[in-house]
C-alpha cells in the first residue's frame, strides 16, 4: 500500500483480555517501530524491528507485552491480561533505512485500545 | 536519555498571526530532526525533516531551523490560518530510535 496500515482503528477490550495490534509498513521498509501515546503526552518507544530481528524492546512496559515480526514485513504488537493503564493509541512507524544515520520514518494512524 | 522538551505547551493566536514553536532537546548528538502536525483521531503528517548537517527547512508557510549545538529546533508559521490548528511534534533521532517531545497544541481563531 502506499502508506504504514494498522488494524484494528479501534479496540476495546475488557480488563484481563488478550489482545492483537497489526502493522503492515511501507513494502520494503527495514525498520519498524511500535510507539505507546497516552492522552495528551507525546508518543513513548516501545520495540524496533531491522527486518525480522527485534534489535531494541527497552521499552516494553512488562513481560505482558511482545512483538514480533516473522518474515521482516508485518508486525503484531501482543498484550495479554490488559489492565486499564494499557489504554492509549499505539502508534507503528517504518522507515527504509537501517542504523546510523536512521531519517525519515513514516506513521500509521494508529490504535486506540480502550481497556474497560 | 534524550529529553525532549517543546514550549509552549498550548497556542491559541487569531488568524493571521506568525508564530514560532520551541523545541530543546538535551543530546546534540543527533542524526536528524523532523516536525509533524497530529490531527485528533488521526496519525502523524510529517511536515519538515532537517538532517543534522542542515540548518533549516522551509516548506510553503513553514520554516523550521536547527542549532544542534545548542540543542534547539524551532517552526516557524507563517500567516496562519484555522486549518493550521494541531498538535504540533518535535521528534529527534537518534541511532534506533527517535525521540518525541510532548507537543504543541496550536488553535488558530478565525
Amino acid at each position: 500500500g502506499a502508506g504504514v496500515s494498522q488494524s484494528p482503528r479501534y479496540k476495546v477490550a475488557k480488563r484481563g483480555q488478550d489482545v492483537a495490534l497489526r502493522c503492515d509498513p511501507i513494502s520494503g521498509h527495514v525498520s519498524l517501530f511500535w510507539y505507546q501515546q497516552a492522552l495528551g503526552q507525546g508518543p513513548e518507544f516501545l520495540t524496533y524491528f531491522q527486518n525480522e530481528a527485534q534489535l531494541d524492546k527497552s521499552g516494553l512496559p512488562s513481560d505482558r507485552f511482545f512483538a514480533e515480526r516473522p518474515e521482516g514485513s508485518v508486525s503484531t504488537l501482543k498484550i495479554q491480561r490488559t489492565q486499564q493503564e494499557d489504554s492509549a493509541v499505539y502508534l507503528c512507524a517504518s522507515s527504509p533505512q537501517r542504523g546510523p544515520g536512521l531519517t525519515e520514518a513514516f506513521f500509521g494512524q494508529g490504535t486506540r485500545l480502550t481497556v474497560v | 536519555k534524550q529529553e525532549v522538551t517543546q514550549i509552549p505547551a498550548a497556542l491559541s493566536v487569531p488568524e493571521g498571526e506568525n508564530l514560532v514553536l520551541n523545541c530543546s532537546f538535551t543530546d546534540s548528538a543527533i542524526y536528524n530532526l523532523q516536525w509533524f502536525r497530529q490531527d485528533p483521531g488521526k496519525g502523524l503528517t510529517s511536515l519538515l525533516l532537517i538532517q543534522s548537517s542542515q540548518r533549516e527547512q522551509t516548506s510553503g508557510r513553514l520554516n523550521a531551523s536547527l542549532d544542534k549545538s545548542s540543542g534547539r529546533s524551532t517552526l516557524y508559521i507563517a500567516a496562519s490560518q484555522p486549518g493550521d490548528s494541531a498538535t504540533y511534534l518535535c521528534v529527534v533521532y537518534n541511532f534506533n530510535k527517535f525521540y518525541f517531545g510532548s507537543g504543541t497544541k496550536l488553535n488558530v481563531k478565525p
